[in-house]
C-alpha cells in the first residue's frame, strides 16, 4: 500500500520568513495530493491540493509543487504569520480507485515566531 | 466551517466495551470515510462508505464496523475495546466522484 513520509516533523520560522515542508510517496499510481492544516483541537481543513498532472500550484501564500519521477511534493509558505502556526499534514490517493482513500504523513508542527 | 457535525465530542469507555460513533455528512455529499487518528500522528484510513455499502477498508479489524444510512448520516461501531483504540475518529465526507474530503470536528475516545 501507500506510504506517505513527512518531513520536519517540526519547523519554526520568524514571522515574514518563509516555510517549506516535504513529503514522498510510494505508490506511483497516487494521482491526488492535498495538504490539510489542523489548528489545536480543530479539524483538518484542506489548504491546498494538487493533482498528477500539475507541477505547481499556487494560492495567495501558499504553493504547492510536485516532481512525480522523484514522487515527492512539497509545501512553500511565504510571508509567514502567527495564524499560520499549526500542524500541516500531506496525503496521496489514488483517484481511480472505488475507495478514494487518503493516506497521511506524520505532521509537520509549524510554529511562526512573532 | 464544512458542515460535517460528528457526536459525541468526547467519550470514556473502558477496555472490552463497545462504542458508537456517529457523523452527519455535509449536505449533497454521499460519500463518508472515517479515519483514527493517534495522538501526535496523521490520520489513518478505516474504511469508506458509498450507497450504504463500504466500498474500501484500511487495515483495522472487524470489530470496527460501520453504517451509513439512506440520509448520508453514518456510524463507526468499535467492538471490544483495547487500550491501543483511545484516539481522536473523524470523519469525512466528499461527493462521488469528487477527490476532496471535507473532516468533521472529531471524536475524541479514551479507553481506560
Amino acid at each position: 500500500g501507500e506510504n506517505v513520509e513527512q518531513h520536519p516533523s517540526t519547523l519554526s520560522v520568524q514571522e515574514g520568513d518563509s516555510a517549506v515542508i516535504k513529503c514522498t510517496y510510494s505508490d506511483s499510481a497516487s494521482n491526488y495530493f492535498p495538504w490539510y492544516k489542523q489548528e489545536l483541537g480543530k479539524r483538518p481543513q484542506l489548504i491546498i491540493d494538487i493533482r498528477s498532472n500539475v507541477g505547481e500550484k499556487k494560492d495567495q501564500r501558499i504553493a504547492v509543487t510536485l516532481n512525480k519521477t522523484a514522487k515527492h511534493f512539497s509545501l512553500h509558505i511565504t510571508e509567514t504569520q502567527p495564524e499560520d502556526s499549526a500542524v500541516y499534514f500531506c496525503a496521496a490517493s489514488d483517484t481511480r480507485r472505488s475507495a478514494r482513500q487518503l493516506t497521511f504523513g506524520s505532521g509537520t508542527q509549524l510554529t511562526v515566531l512573532p | 466551517e464544512t458542515g460535517v457535525t460528528q457526536s459525541p465530542t468526547h467519550l470514556i469507555k473502558t477496555r472490552g466495551q463497545q462504542v458508537t460513533l456517529r457523523c452527519s455528512s455535509q449536505s449533497g455529499h454521499n460519500t463518508v470515510s472515517w479515519y483514527q487518528q493517534a495522538l501526535g500522528q496523521g490520520p489513518q484510513f478505516i474504511f469508506q462508505y458509498y450507497r450504504e455499502e463500504e466500498n474500501g477498508r484500511g487495515n483495522f479489524p472487524p470489530r470496527f464496523s460501520g453504517l451509513q444510512f439512506p440520509n448520508y448520516s453514518s456510524e463507526l461501531n468499535v467492538n471490544a475495546l483495547e487500550l491501543d483504540d483511545s484516539a481522536l475518529y473523524l470523519c469525512a465526507s466528499s461527493l462521488v466522484g469528487g477527490d476532496t474530503q471535507y473532516f468533521g470536528p472529531g471524536t475524541r475516545l479514551t479507553v481506560l
